[in-house]
């Protein structure tokens, strides 16, 4: 199975409220992750990325927390926007080489009014 | 500013036909990469390129052939297509290799094949 996994397959959260999404990852070799989003019809859009000797990065309105104790890694959204209703990716560095960058199956966050 | 662009967006086919995708990038991007998108799989890895007459498999190459003969293309041709290569197609594009730094995704090719 996949190294990158996902807690939730579906968030909904209230306009306004913030938003966090998980990613459990298994493979204690990953040295840089990335979240992207994906909105209906589109393809993946870089959001944040972090690296493995950070444990926080904080970009406009959103936060990537890594936690490599339990290989945890969690995509923070303030103030959710109704432009913020998308498919969550993170993905990890797994094999070191150009293509070793394993994906997991997404979360769908959904904006409730 | 095109950025990357797929063609088709979207195609219908029969089993059995060759089926080719195509991908342009504007940036002069070393790196092109191939996924698949799949409900359930996520993203998988079919073919990526390093730079022009570069090309290795990824996670998912069987029944895909690349070539990139020119650095800002980067086409995928399905040989004899299968009903299981129905899946969405991303084309991406990165200055320095999808695992060091950020993709840049096409839009997609949705291809079904009867």
């Amino acid at each position: 199975g996949e190294s990158v996994g996902l807690h939730l397959p579906t968030l909904s959260v209230q306009e306004g409220d913030n938003s966090i999404i998980n990613c459990a990852y298994s493979n204690s070799a990953s040295d840089y992750f990335i979240w992207y989003k994906q909105e209906s019809g589109k393809g993946p859009q870089f959001i944040i990325d972090i690296r493995s000797n950070m444990d926080k990065r904080q970009g406009q309105r959103v936060t990537v927390l890594l936690n490599k104790t339990v290989k945890h890694l969690s995509l923070q959204i303030a103030a959710t926007q109704p432009g913020d209703s998308a498919v969550y990716f993170c993905a990890e560095n797994s094999g070191g080489g150009a293509d070793g960058l394993t994906f997991g199956k997404g979360t769908h966050l959904i904006i409730q009014p | 500013d095109a950025g990357i662009t797929q063609s088709p967006r979207y195609k219908i086919t029969e089993t059995g036909r060759q089926v080719t995708l195509m991908c342009h990038q504007t940036w002069s991007h070393s790196y092109m990469f191939w996924y698949r998108q799949d409900l359930g799989h996520g993203l998988r890895l079919i073919y990526y390129s390093a730079a022009a007459d570069i090309t290795d498999k990824g996670e998912v190459p069987d029944g895909y052939v690349v070539s990139r003969s020119k650095t800002e293309n980067f086409p995928l041709t399905l040989e004899s297509a299968t009903r299981s290569q129905t899946s969405v197609y991303f084309c991406a594009s990165s200055r320095q290799g999808g695992s060091t730094g950020e993709l840049f995704f096409g839009e997609g090719s949705r291809l079904t094949v009867l």
